[in-house]
C-alpha cells in the first residue's frame, strides 16, 4: 500500500497563526486530495490536485505538490478556533484498470483562541 | 440535496451474527468505496467499486464482502462479525476522472461494535 503519511501528527497553534502540514507518498499518483474531519464526523473535501499541478488555492487553503518529492503541503493561514479538525491526505492512484484511494493517519490540528 | 447515506450509524452487535451497512447515494456516481477508520490508524479502504457489478479490494478486504447490483447502492456485508471489525465505517462515493477519482462525498459513518 502506498499509504500517504501526515507530519506533524499534531499540531497546536494560536488562533491567527498560520498552519502546515505535509503529506509524503510513495509511488506515482493520479491527483492528490485533502480532506478535513471533525471529530468521528464524515470527512469533508477541501482541495484536489492533480499530478500535473504545483500549487491551488482555495479561500485560506494554500496546497502545493512536489511530485519529485513525493511530497504535498496544506498551508492554513489566519487559522480560526472553527479549522480545529483532524486533516487527512489520499493519493489516488490506478494501475490495471483499478483505482485505489489511499489516505494517511492525519494531522490532528487544534487552534487556540 | 446531494448526499451519501448511512444506515444504521449506530450498531452493537454480537461474534458471528451477520449485518449488513447500507450505503446509498443521489449523485449518480460511478465510484463508491467503503472504508473503515481505527485509531491510530487513519482511513483504511476495504472495498470499492467503479461502477455497476465491478468490485475491487481495498487495503483490508479480509471479513467483508460487497455487492454492486445497482448504481445507487453499496452494502457491505459481514458475514460473521469478529471484535477486531468493532470500528468506525465510511462510505464514500465520487465520478470517475479519467486517470483517477475525483473529490470523494462521504457519509455520516457508522459505528460498529462487535461484542
Amino acid at each position: 500500500s502506498q499509504q500517504g503519511e501526515e507530519d506533524p501528527q499534531a499540531l497546536s497553534i494560536q488562533e491567527g497563526e498560520n498552519a502546515t502540514m505535509n503529506c509524503s507518498y510513495k509511488t506515482s499518483i493520479n491527483n492528490l486530495q485533502w480532506y478535513r474531519q471533525n471529530s468521528g464526523r464524515g470527512l469533508v473535501h477541501l482541495i484536489l490536485i492533480r499530478s500535473n499541478e504545483r500549487e491551488k488555492h482555495s479561500g485560506r487553503l494554500r496546497v502545493t505538490l512536489d511530485t519529485s518529492k513525493k511530497s504535498s503541503s496544506l498551508l492554513i493561514t489566519a487559522s480560526r478556533a472553527a479549522d480545529t479538525a483532524s486533516y487527512f491526505c489520499a493519493t489516488g492512484h490506478s494501475g490495471a484498470g483499478s483505482y485505489q484511494l489511499t489516505f494517511g493517519k492525519g494531522t490532528k490540528l487544534s487552534v487556540i483562541p | 440535496e446531494a448526499q451519501v447515506t448511512q444506515n444504521p450509524r449506530y450498531l452493537i452487535t454480537v461474534t458471528g451474527k451477520k449485518l449488513t451497512v447500507t450505503c446509498s447515494q443521489n449523485m449518480n456516481h460511478e465510484y463508491m468505496s467503503w472504508y473503515r477508520q481505527d485509531p491510530g490508524l487513519g482511513l483504511r479502504q476495504i472495498y470499492y467499486s467503479m461502477n455497476v457489478e465491478v468490485t475491487d479490494k481495498g487495503d483490508v478486504p479480509e471479513g467483508y464482502k460487497v455487492s454492486r447490483k445497482e448504481k445507487r447502492n453499496f452494502p457491505l456485508i459481514l458475514e460473521s462479525p469478529s471484535p477486531n471489525q468493532t470500528s468506525l465505517y465510511f462510505c464514500a462515493s465520487s465520478l470517475i476522472l479519467a486517470g483517477g477519482t475525483d473529490t470523494q462525498y462521504f457519509g455520516p459513518g457508522t459505528r460498529l461494535t462487535v461484542l
